[in-house]
């Protein structure tokens, strides 16, 4: 069964510095897609960035780029520049087949501090 | 304005009685699910629906009974209401369903707390 697992419960970090965020899959799956989405104080679930596994090519968006490392499974969220208002929980979501199911972690919350 | 509209944003309801929880979509999507998250719990897929027709029903109990009068609309109706049903419920959308890479977007969530 497709798993994925944050293992880090929370990070804080100071704004303007850069931060990661943890997350390694399992799947047999031979193409898969990965997701990260933010999900803020008020309960709004935002899709931030998405790798496909067949792209070597790591994807960014903005201030939001992704450390994937396929052999050993791993989709790594980077956020540069941080500011105050990133503060959230952020979730690594892989999509199951052509399902439309995704399977989510359990989420990292990110405090950002002035 | 959100494009994913879900009402309402919160609801207590007493243990047994039933409620259903709206949403409309305006992003042209052909393919609509519902979520759940409850407290310690990762989000929790419940269904798919895919041009109006249920494609995936992960739930075990028949409480919960999906609802699409129009294609952009899938309703959630729960019977019985329990207190464990007490969570957040989030519609989702996405173009396709079949396309893997197709990404979802969420609603805002109606939390609902049965008591």
């Amino acid at each position: 069964a497709q798993k994925v697992t944050q293992t880090q419960t929370s990070i804080s970090v100071v704004e303007k510095t850069t931060v990661t965020m943890d997350c390694v899959y399992e799947t047999r799956d031979s193409s898969y897609f990965l997701f990260w989405y933010k999900q803020t104080a008020s309960g709004e679930i935002v899709f931030l960035i998405r790798q496909d596994s067949y792209k070597k090519e790591n994807a960014t968006v903005g201030h939001y780029s992704l450390n994937f490392q396929k052999p050993k499974s791993s989709i790594g969220l980077i956020i540069t520049a941080t500011q105050i208002e990133d503060s959230a929980v952020y979730f690594c979501a892989m999509r199951e087949g052509n399902t439309g199911k995704l399977i989510f972690g359990l989420g990292t919350t990110l405090q950002v501090q002035p | 304005d959100p494009k994913i509209i879900q009402k309402p944003k919160y609801l207590v309801a007493v243990t047994g009685s039933e409620k259903i929880l709206i949403c409309e979509q305006y992003l042209g999507h052909n393919a609509m699910y519902w979520y759940r998250q409850s407290a310690k719990k990762p989000l929790e897929f419940m269904f798919s629906y895919s041009y109006q027709k249920l494609m995936d029903n992960q739930t075990a109990s028949s409480r919960f009974q999906p609802q699409s009068s129009k294609k952009n609309h899938l309703d959630l109706q729960i019977t019985a209401l329990k207190p464990d049903d007490s969570a957040t419920y989030f519609c989702a959308s996405s173009q396709d369903l079949g396309f893997s890479g197709n990404t979802l977007y969420f609603g805002e969530g109606s939390r609902l707390i049965v008591v």
